[in-house]
């Protein structure tokens, strides 16, 4: 099956700073990858799609100067927290979706941000 | 705009149990449907998906799921849970043609006792 794989799993950092994580697509193109952000005992929340080649589109209430979405190719997508607080830590999923396939959603492992 | 809700938060149960998980979503139009397991320190992965066709789907490690189009519902069931069952599952709705805006429920914790 299709793998996804985001790097690093988990970092810490200090407030102010900022984070960049990569989600890539190992043996598949995927011009659509999507960021979801996971709260303790719940939910994915959907921070925004990202698509290869265009900005990305942004759910309502996710701040786009903060966390910023790069698809600069079909198997790398990066997300930077800018300017880390500690409220931005959380659990923060990739997803990657066959352009021609089974039409589920095929996840990376998840990276854990902690900002101190 | 579309809503999935799962019934319980935290489910308890021995090896050998029976589990059903409820999950019900709100849409008026046809939907893709598909639940995800999470275990403990792993990433999502699919159990099993409903598009069309047969509303009782078989997934991996003897699941199953029964869509019932008037109760919007599409519970996931196991006829007898083990150990390794133990996990987080999400219930996730997506529209039919629209397959890229996935809706995830609020997941349900299953802990299974030895």
């Amino acid at each position: 099956g299709a793998v996804v794989s985001q790097h690093p799993s988990r970092v810490i950092c200090k407030s102010g700073t900022s984070v960049k994580i990569e989600c890539r697509s190992l043996d598949f193109q995927a011009t659509t990858m999507f960021w979801y952000r996971q709260f303790p005992k719940k939910s994915l929340m959907l921070m925004a799609t990202s698509n290869e080649g265009s900005k990305a589109t942004y759910e309502q209430g996710v701040e786009k100067d903060k966390f910023l979405i790069n698809h600069a190719s079909l198997t790398l997508s990066t997300l930077t927290v800018t300017s880390a607080h500690p409220e931005d830590s959380s659990f923060y999923i990739c997803s990657a979706i066959l352009a021609v396939g089974t039409g589920e959603l095929f996840f990376g492992e998840g990276s854990r941000l902690t900002v101190l | 705009a579309q809503s999935v809700s799962q019934h319980n938060h935290h489910v308890i149960l021995s090896e050998a149990a029976s589990l059903e998980l409820g999950c019900n979503y709100s849409y008026g139009g046809t939907v893709n449907l598909f639940w995800y397991v999470q275990y403990p320190g792993q990433h999502l992965q699919l159990l099993l998906k409903y598009f069309s066709g047969d509303p009782l789907v078989k997934g991996i490690k003897g699941f199953e799921a029964e869509f019932i189009k008037s109760k919007f519902s599409f519970n996931l069931r196991k006829p007898s849970v083990q150990w390794s069952d133990t996990a987080e599952y999400f219930c996730a709705v997506t529209p039919r043609g629209y397959g890229q805006n996935f809706v995830f429920g609020p997941g349900t914790r299953l802990s299974v006792l030895p």
